[in-house]
Parts: structure tokens; C-alpha cells; sequence
């Protein structure tokens, strides 16, 4: 793949628990990001985390980036229904300015 | 409420014939993605613009694909001659990108080809 993996490929768990997705890259980034795509639809930005940050929140998602191990994980925590879909990691290059996405984790929240 | 609008958003056609894919970006966007998403390899980065102007083909096969922006309002993906193995969703994606920032890309909802 184009620069890194996202892991676990699936993931099924109960509605109230919470979701922890990781994502490992290869390359130097400048920023990181999640993105979500429900099925048959396009992806849709929910957080970016920069190089220089190591944590950051937005609403029930918290995302961490580790630039020593190379890696990045997003929690969702009290996971709900709507939550079902895949979700991807894109690493943006610090030498370019490309987007590299992996093959995604496929989440499902079982009410 | 502005998005990157994609056609055709179906697509059946039969081995050895023309696709053509087209994209509009987000109105200011300057600069527009195109990506392959199949099972197998995830969403994988075909060329992409800057100004109208190709930065990076080099994940597009050659001798088939081409993409081209004739203007700032259009893009097209091209496959000449078809094949079944090329049957994946084709997505555009846009976004602002100057050397003070931007970040964000955003995403149309995809041309679902399938080659038979």
C-alpha cells in the first residue's frame, strides 16, 4: 500500500463501548488525518492532528500521534449505531503534498 | 452547500470501450485528487493538480488512463481501452492548498465502474 496500514481491518462492538483504530506510516508526515466513509458514499474529514501535536479532541473522538513509533490511533468513545463505517487514515507527506490512504478499518456498533 | 460533484455516479461498460470520469472541484479549490478505491488495495492515489497543472501521475497506469484538467471548473479521468480489472469506485477530491496552509480534502461521492 501507498505509505502505511490502518489496523484493526475489522472491529464489531457493542453500542455504549468504545472503538480504538490505529494507523502506521512509513514516511515523514506533516499532518495526519481521520477521515470516515459510510458505505457507498465518499470520505468526509472528522479530525487532523499535526506533527508537532500529540493529542487532540473533538466531541467523542480522540486522536493520538506517536511520530517516534510512527503511528496514530482514534478512539471513539460510547460508540453509537451511526457510527458504522469504515474509517482511514490519510498521512499527508512532508516532501509532497499527497494524500496517502490505507485500506481502512470497517467498524460496526451493534445496538 | 459547496461539494465536489462527480459523474456519472454509475458506470457499466463492456471490456475494450472508453470511460470517462468527470469531476468538479469546489469552487477555489486549487487542487484536485483522483483515487481508486477496490477491496484489495484500498484507496490508492492516481495523479493529482495543482493550478490545472499535473504535480503527480505516477500512480496511474499509463498505457490506459489519462487525467487532464481543461479548466478550473473540470476534471477528467479517462481509461482507453477498458478492462474488467479496472471495475472499482473512482473518487475526486479537492481542496485549498497554499504555502501558509490548508489541510483538508474533500471528497465527491464517487463513479462506481464496473467493466464486464
Amino acid at each position: 500500500s501507498q505509505q502505511g496500514e490502518e489496523d484493526p481491518q475489522a472491529l464489531s462492538i457493542q453500542e455504549g463501548e468504545n472503538a480504538t483504530m490505529n494507523c502506521s506510516y512509513k514516511t515523514s508526515i506533516n499532518n495526519l488525518q481521520w477521515y470516515r466513509q459510510n458505505s457507498g458514499r465518499g470520505l468526509v474529514h472528522l479530525i487532523l492532528i499535526r506533527s508537532n501535536e500529540r493529542e487532540k479532541h473533538s466531541g467523542r473522538l480522540r486522536v493520538t500521534l506517536d511520530t517516534s513509533k510512527k503511528s496514530s490511533s482514534l478512539l471513539i468513545t460510547a460508540s453509537r449505531a451511526a457510527d458504522t463505517a469504515s474509517y482511514f487514515c490519510a498521512r499527508r507527506s512532508v516532501s509532497r503534498n499527497q494524500f496517502y490512504f490505507g485500506t481502512g478499518t470497517s467498524l460496526t456498533v451493534i445496538p | 452547500d459547496a461539494r465536489v460533484t462527480q459523474t456519472p455516479r454509475h458506470k457499466v461498460t463492456e471490456m475494450g470501450q472508453e470511460v470517462t470520469m468527470r469531476c468538479q472541484p469546489i469552487l477555489g479549490h486549487n487542487t484536485v485528487f483522483w483515487y481508486r478505491q477496490t477491496m484489495m488495495q484500498g484507496l490508492e492515489l492516481l495523479a493529482y493538480f495543482r493550478n490545472r497543472a499535473p504535480l503527480d501521475d505516477s500512480g496511474m497506469p499509463k498505457d490506459r488512463f489519462s487525467a487532464e484538467m481543461p479548466d478550473a471548473t473540470l476534471a477528467t479521468l479517462k481509461i482507453q481501452p477498458s478492462e474488467p480489472r479496472d471495475s472499482a469506485v473512482y473518487f475526486c477530491a479537492s481542496g485549498s492548498f497554499h504555502s501558509f496552509g490548508g489541510n483538508t480534502i474533500y471528497f465527491g461521492e464517487g463513479s462506481w465502474l464496473t467493466v464486464v
